[in-house]
This record gives C-alpha cells, structure tokens and sequence, in this order.
C-alpha cells in the first residue's frame, strides 16, 4: 500500500514555541491531505482538510490562527501549532488520500503520527 | 450532527471469534471502513463495506446493512497481536467520520 511519513514523530517543547509537524506521501501524490488529533483512549478527530494549493478547510472548534495548516506541493502538507499551551499535547496523525479510480473507494492512508507534549 | 457508537471494551480469547458491533446515524453515506490501531501508532485499514451484504478477507469480515446503519467485525481464530483497538469509521463525500474505536484485549 501507499505510504505515508510524518517528521517529528515525537516532540518536548516549552509553553509558548511554535511546533511544524511534517506530513509526505513517499510514493503516491496526495491532492487532499488530512489532521487529526487523538487524545489518549479516544478516537480520532479530525481537525482540517488539505487541499495542495489553495487554504485548508477546518472543523468547527478549531482554531485556524492556532493550527496552521500548508499543503505546498501533492507530497506536502504541514501543521504549524503556534503559541503552544500544554493543552495542545495530543497525538497527531495526518492521512493522505489517493484517487480510487472509477469503481474505487478513494482510499486514506494514515501516516505514523506524532506525539506532541507542550510543558 | 454525526454519531458513531461502538462499544468501548471488549475481551475475547485466543482462538475464539470475536463480533465489534458498529451502529451510525449520520447526515450521508459513502462508505464505512473498519481500521486497526495498536496505542501509539496510526490506524491501518482492514475493510471497506459500501453495499449491503458481507466482505470476507483471511480472518477478518465485515457486514453492513445500510437500512439499519449498522456494521460490524467479525475476527476468527483470534491471535494476541489482535488486542488493538478497532475504529469504525463513516466516509462522508471526503473526510472519515471515526467511532471513539473499540479496544479489544485478546486473553490466552
């Protein structure tokens, strides 16, 4: 299947930095990217949809000014946590989306997630 | 507003079958997929059901019955590797709508 890579997978930062997390499709190219975040035990939830070259589109509650999203290129997405408060820890984990073809489901592949803890 | 709803715990063991029931009510339907997530690592994709009737691939099974909006996982001959939690999820046009996910213990 696809794969997908997702840098830092793990990150320690101080209150108030801001954190890029990377997301790369390896061999397929992705023209919609996804964020989710997971809190320990609970499912995924999903914070924005990535469109490569135009503004992400996110869920309500989300706070765009504070999770900023880039997807410059159909291999690249990236997730900016600014001003990051120790509730921002969480597990986040991108997906990327490939076209089925006629007859298919289009496809989501998840990437290996990152574990974010803001002290 | 979405709602996904399966059960939050369940424990089987070694060599038995297992069922994790899945029961949706949601705006609109394109499909429901069933992943498997061990803690600390992505979801991976078992099975895709978007009409009616059973999916069988090696252990694992999938039914769906649209007019109920139910599904659920059916896992034979349960190994230890099985303890994972199993998330139901409804695809709505793009993005995947996630039950809270299922954590199942396999028990020798």
């Amino acid at each position: 299947g696809a794969v997908v890579s997702q840098h830092p997978s793990r990150v320690i930062c101080k209150s108030g930095t801001s954190v890029k997390i990377e997301c790369r499709s390896l061999d397929f190219q992705a023209t919609t990217m996804f964020w989710y975040r997971q809190f320990p035990k609970k499912s995924l939830m999903l914070m924005a949809t990535s469109n490569e070259g135009s503004k992400a589109t996110y869920e309500q509650g989300v706070e765009k000014d504070k999770f900023l999203i880039n997807h410059a290129s159909l291999t690249l997405s990236t997730l900016t946590v600014t001003s990051a408060h120790p509730e921002d820890s969480s597990f986040y984990i991108c997906s990327a989306q490939t076209s089925g073809g006629a007859g298919m489901f289009d496809e989501q592949f998840f990437g290996p997630g990152t574990r974010l803890t803001v002290l | 507003g979405q709602n996904i709803d399966q059960p939050t715990e369940m424990t089987a063991t070694e060599g038995a079958i297992v069922q994790i029931n899945c029961t949706y009510q949601t705006s609109g339907f394109n499909g429901l997929f069933w992943y498997q997530q061990h803690a600390g690592e992505a979801p991976t994709f078992l099975s895709y059901n978007v009409l009616d009737g059973l999916e069988e691939k090696g252990r694992f099974s999938s039914f769906l019955s649209r007019s109920k909006g139910y599904s659920y996982l059916l896992l034979k001959e349960l190994q230890m590797k099985d303890s994972a939690s199993y998330l139901c999820a409804v695809s709505l046009n793009t993005p995947l709508v996630f039950g809270k996910g299922t954590r199942l213990s396999v028990i020798a």
